[in-house]
């Protein structure tokens, strides 16, 4: 099964920052990848998907990017609601659909 | 609005089997998979598997292959997911979601767009 690894494991930031997460697969994954954002007690919510296509009414200041091993999700302008944990998810080759540990971004 | 709207929750004991419902509404229900994915308590997301309502195939994670078995009702436009031989680390909340494709010409993109609201089962003795 592919695993996937994402850094850091958590932040703290304010709001305004430009916020960066990785997330990396164990093998070339091409583009196949998802990135979710959950906040506590909720289902997680899609943002993006084939890596860098924005989910309809996902706000724009979220973006995705990569191919192969190595992804990016920038959130370009936190929000307060932005404040969640975000997992990445590859279907390259499944089963298994494969998550990773996801990244808490909490408020400095 | 498309909305998966999953049963509630469940106590049972270890050995006992639970089944988790999903109801689907606002779009064609045998159009698109139905995945399971769980949570424990302070922990990631953990893919199960996932069903084709209209053909009914079915594919599981390794990790719960003999254990789980999802099926449907297309009449009623509900997924079930059965989980037998439950333990204690089986606690969690269970989500169903859709999977839906972005389909080109040789390859689709594959994502998980609709979510029920979770079903929270606990084993414990």
């Amino acid at each position: 099964a592919i695993r996937m690894t994402q850094s850091p494991s958590s932040l703290s930031a304010s709001t305004g920052d430009r916020v960066t997460i990785t997330c990396r697969a164990s093998q070339g994954i091409s583009s196949y990848l998802a990135w979710y954002q959950q906040k506590p007690g909720k289902a997680p919510k899609l943002l993006i998907y084939a890596a860098s296509t924005l989910q309809s009414g996902v706000p724009s200041r979220f973006s995705g990017s990569g191919s192969g091993t190595d992804f990016t999700l920038t959130i370009s302008c936190l929000q307060s609601e932005d404040f969640a944990t975000y997992y990445c998810q590859q279907y390259y080759s499944y089963p298994p659909i494969t998550f990773g540990p996801g990244t808490k971004v909490d408020i400095k | 609005q498309v909305q998966l709207v999953q049963s509630g929750a469940e106590v049972k004991k270890p050995g006992a089997s639970v089944k988790v419902s999903c109801k689907a509404s606002g779009y064609t229900f045998t159009s698109y998979d139905i995945n399971w994915v769980r949570q424990a308590t302070g922990q990631g997301l953990e893919w199960m598997g996932w069903m084709n309502p209209n053909s009914g195939n079915t594919g599981y994670a390794q990790k719960f292959q003999g254990r789980v078995t999802m099926t449907r009702n297309t009449s009623i436009s509900t997924a079930y997911m059965e989980l037998s031989s439950l333990r204690s680390e089986d606690t969690a909340v269970y989500y169903c979601a859709r999977g839906s494709k972005a389909t080109y010409p040789y390859y689709y993109y594959y994502y998980m767009d609709v979510w029920g609201k979770g079903t929270t089962v606990t084993v414990s003795s």
